[in-house]
Formats: C-alpha cells, structure tokens, sequence
C-alpha cells in the first residue's frame, strides 16, 4: 500500500522561502523507475505541476518556476523535500506530493495536502 | 508547451445521465493521457490512463477514448458520487507536465 503525506510551513510571509516535505511508504525511490511530484492547486483553480524527481536523482521542474524551485531526496527517511524561494501570494495553494512509476505513468498516488498560505 | 483544453468547463446533469467531458490538446500526445476525479478538500484520484485503462478499483461506468489530440471521458450513468470536478493530464511531453483547466458536474 502506497501512502504520500505532505508537511511543513503552512503560513509564509512574502519573500520567504517555502520548505515541503513529502513523506512516503510503499515503495522505495531507490527503485527503478520510481518517481515523485510536486503538484499545486490555488484555491478554485486548476491543477499545476511544479517538480519531479526519480530513482536515478533524475530531476524536472516546471519552466515557468524552475529558478524558484528544488527538489532532493533522502532514500533513507523515505522522503522528498521541495523548496520554492521568493514567496508570493499567487503562491498561496494546495500543495500536493504523488507518485509516479515511469516517465509516461499518470499520478496514481497523491498525499492528502498541505494548504500554504501566502501573506504578511 | 502543450495545452489541455477542457470542455464543458460546467455541466449540469442528473442521476442516470450519460455525460462526455472533452479534453483537447494543442499538439499530438499519443496515448499518454489520464484523467482524475477530484471532490472538494480532497487530493485528485485517478481514474483512467493511457487513454482508455481503467485505473484499478474504478467502477466500470466510467470509460475514456480518443487520440492524438482529442480525448473524451465518459460516464455511461451518472451516480451521486460522481458529483465532481474531472481533470485531464498529459504525460507525453515535458517539462512541463499539464493539467486541463478541469470540468466541474454538479447537479
């Protein structure tokens, strides 16, 4: 059984740096093809994929967020972290964590969420 | 970057009815396209892959075709749970990675 949750700062001030934690179980990312996201979704808007990260530490990020973005992973604690800098309110949301298996695999498997909200 | 276009962004529907959401995308994406089911305060749940594979544990009313750039879920008759809001998602090509902008089915 695969399970995802989401942790960390729920309230940032503007210009902060955003640190989320995505712990995991049910699979190890040191297996091939195994593979992490990083979704988020404003309140009443769409889905947004922010960042990937896979067995081999192979690593992707949205282009639109790519030089506010980073993802790493710590196989040992089972766990993906994701950084955005510079904090904004646009960047108030649902921030969620999936997996993934494969580079054409949907998101079958998502943590709960973590609503971050922006504001001073 | 590829472009999902969704359609109806709103659809009203009752018990028992048949209804087509459409997913378009703005280039050729193969088979690569999922769709999930998500309903207020909670995660996306997947639903359909590849088109057309049914994700495990998903009842079989719910049914996806289409290729290329045109994809279309279908749910053969609509049952109280499945009040919600539907999202296509292709996987072809990225980064980045893209969502539709969702289809909401209420009552």
């Amino acid at each position: 059984q695969i399970t995802l949750k989401e942790s960390g700062a729920t309230l940032v001030k503007p210009t902060q740096t955003l640190t989320l934690t995505c712990t995991f179980s049910g699979f190890s990312l040191t297996s091939s093809g195994e593979g992490v996201g990083w979704i988020r979704q404003p309140p009443g808007k769409a889905l947004e994929w922010l960042a990937l990260i896979y067995w081999d530490a192979d690593k992707r990020y949205s282009p639109s967020l790519r030089n506010r973005l980073s993802i790493t992973k710590d196989t040992s604690k089972n766990q993906v972290v994701l950084t955005m800098t510079n904090m904004d309110p646009v960047d108030t949301a649902t921030y969620y964590c999936a997996h993934r298996r494969w580079s054409t695999s949907p998101f079958d498997y998502w943590g709960q969420g973590t609503l971050v909200t922006v504001s001073s | 970057d590829i472009q999902l276009t969704q359609s109806p962004s709103f659809l009203s529907a009752s018990v028992g009815d048949r209804v087509t959401i459409t997913c378009r995308a703005s280039l050729d994406i193969n088979r690569y396209l999922a769709w999930y089911q998500q309903k207020p305060g909670k995660a996306p749940n997947l639903l359909i892959y590849d088109v057309s594979t049914l994700q495990s544990g998903v009842p079989s009313r719910f049914s996806g075709s289409g290729s290329g750039t045109e994809f279309i879920l279908t749910i053969s008759s609509l049952q109280p749970e499945d009040f919600a809001t539907y999202y296509c998602h292709q996987l072809n090509s990225y980064p980045p990675l893209t969502f539709g902008g969702g289809t909401k089915v209420e009552i």
